[in-house]
């Protein structure tokens, strides 16, 4: 089955310090992975899919296969940052998308 | 943002009623679904759908029952509400389109209290 794991639940870090959000998942195929942003009282909205590989609001995430990861990082942390991160999958043949039990981001002035 | 309506956006029910809450869609996406959001749990699959009538079981369907009619709305329904059921309940969609995958873009939530 599908898994992906965000093994931390807050990461609290100050303003300008590098940022960097873990995400591991399993899966024997070729998955497509995401990262998605939640900021206060908000609906999700996507930040990154690893098959665009571009750079949004300055955060970066590269997919490591041999590994199975998908770190999301960020050179400057800043302040607007903070909110819900959450890792997602989703793999051929079906349409269903698998998240993470999210990563709360808490940069301190 | 993509046309995603929940209604309602919030509602507070009695242990043992029936309840169904409504996504509708404008953008004429294949897929759509319904998660849930619980601290320490993130985002869980209930019910998905891949077209009119075509509906399938997530991870956490028991309790839930789903239909869609039409491709521009999908319910959910609880059939007898529990006080676990209370979480706040995530209306996605999705093209689905072609051979790559496209992102899921989510409706602002519906936050259920079951007392």
């Amino acid at each position: 089955a599908q898994r992906v794991t965000q093994p931390e639940k807050l990461l609290s870090v100050f303003k300008g310090a590098p940022v960097e959000l873990k995400c591991n998942y399993s899966y024997s195929g070729s998955p497509e992975l995401f990262w998605y942003v939640q900021y206060s009282r908000q609906r999700l909205q996507l930040l990154l899919r690893h098959i665009s590989r571009e750079s949004i609001k300055g955060f970066t995430a590269d997919l490591n296969k041999g590994e199975t990861s998908f770190h999301l990082k960020k050179p400057f942390a800043q302040e607007e940052d903070s909110a819900m991160y959450y890792c997602a999958l989703t793999t051929s043949g079906t349409y269903k998308y698998i998240f993470g039990t999210g990563t709360r981001l808490k940069v301190l002035a | 943002d993509a046309g995603i309506t929940q209604s309602p956006r919030h509602k507070v029910t009695e242990t043992g009623t029936p309840v169904t809450l409504r996504c509708h869609q404008t953008e004429n996406h294949r897929y759509m679904y319904w998660y849930r959001q619980d601290p320490g749990h993130g985002l869980r699959l209930i019910h998905y759908s891949y077209g009119v009538k075509d509906t399938d079981k997530g991870e956490v369907s028991d309790g839930y029952s789903v239909s869609r009619s039409k491709t521009e709305d999908f319910l959910l329904t609880l059939e007898s509400a529990t006080s676990s059921q209370t979480s706040v309940y995530f209306c996605a969609i999705s093209e689905g389109r072609g051979t790559g995958h496209t992102e899921a873009f989510f409706g602002q939530g519906t936050r259920l209290t079951v007392v």
